[in-house]
């Protein structure tokens, strides 16, 4: 059973580009949330998704963040014009369902870097 | 809103010692509570969980932990530390109802000397 994949595993961009970061949930998950790491910071929550609908994406930046989870398909973190700031790794976890005890499962992470 | 602290960035032990990573936090609602272990470049791992069960929690590797409400506290523990623990450990609440988004600690990275 394929576990959570991202891809790419590494990205570097210049400013001013587009970044599109992708995530592939566990087979039989519906819910896809987005966490952002800085170096020395913890995991902080982007975005929380179901298929077609975006729940919660109290923590995306107002500007150049957008997320899509399509009927088919992966879910897509896109960053527009990215800027040194946005250099990071980005999580993508998935599951099964939406309550708080449900366990996300982890992606291994895009690394953005942004020269 | 929800909160996690974790006291130490850094803990190093020896080898055979005991583990001890603290974490503390602050929900409005009861919480579910969480520990993940990252490896160097990798995803996060859960280690355990505490979803108002059984208030001592094991887990995966030896690991376990106590949710001690009036500490608001959910340490975890290990009696005898590998070298393969060596990694960053986060700790992490979620609410109920609602977006269930985890809310993490800054982590702790954990050092195991031979």
């Amino acid at each position: 059973n394929a576990g959570v994949m991202q891809n790419p595993r590494h990205l570097v961009r210049r400013r001013g580009q587009e970044a599109r970061l992708r995530c592939s949930p566990m087979k039989g998950h519906s819910h896809v949330y987005w966490y952002r790491q800085l170096p020395e910071e913890g995991l902080k929550f982007m975005v929380y998704l179901q298929k077609e609908n975006i729940i919660d994406e109290s923590g995306m930046p107002k500007e150049r963040f957008s997320a899509e989870f399509p009927k088919e398909g992966p879910s897509i973190l896109r960053i527009q014009q990215v800027v040194r700031g946005d250099s990071a790794a980005y999580f993508c976890a998935s599951s099964p369902g939406s309550s708080g005890q449900e366990t996300q499962y982890f992606g291994p992470g895009t690394r953005l870097l942004v020269l | 809103a929800q909160s996690v602290t974790q006291l130490g960035s850094h803990v190093s032990v020896s080898e055979g010692a005991l583990v001890l990573l603290r974490c503390n936090y602050s929900s409005s609602v009861p919480p579910y509570l969480f520990w993940y272990v990252q490896y160097p470049n990798q995803g996060l791992q859960l280690l355990l969980k505490y979803t108002s069960a059984a208030t001592l929690v094991k887990g995966i590797n030896g690991f376990e932990a106590e949710f001690k409400k009036s500490e608001t506290s959910f340490h975890l523990t290990k009696p005898s530390a590998h070298m393969s623990d060596a990694a960053e450990y986060f700790c992490a609440v979620s609410g109920r109802g609602g977006s269930e988004k985890l809310v993490f600690g800054k982590g702790t990275k954990l050092t195991v000397n031979p």
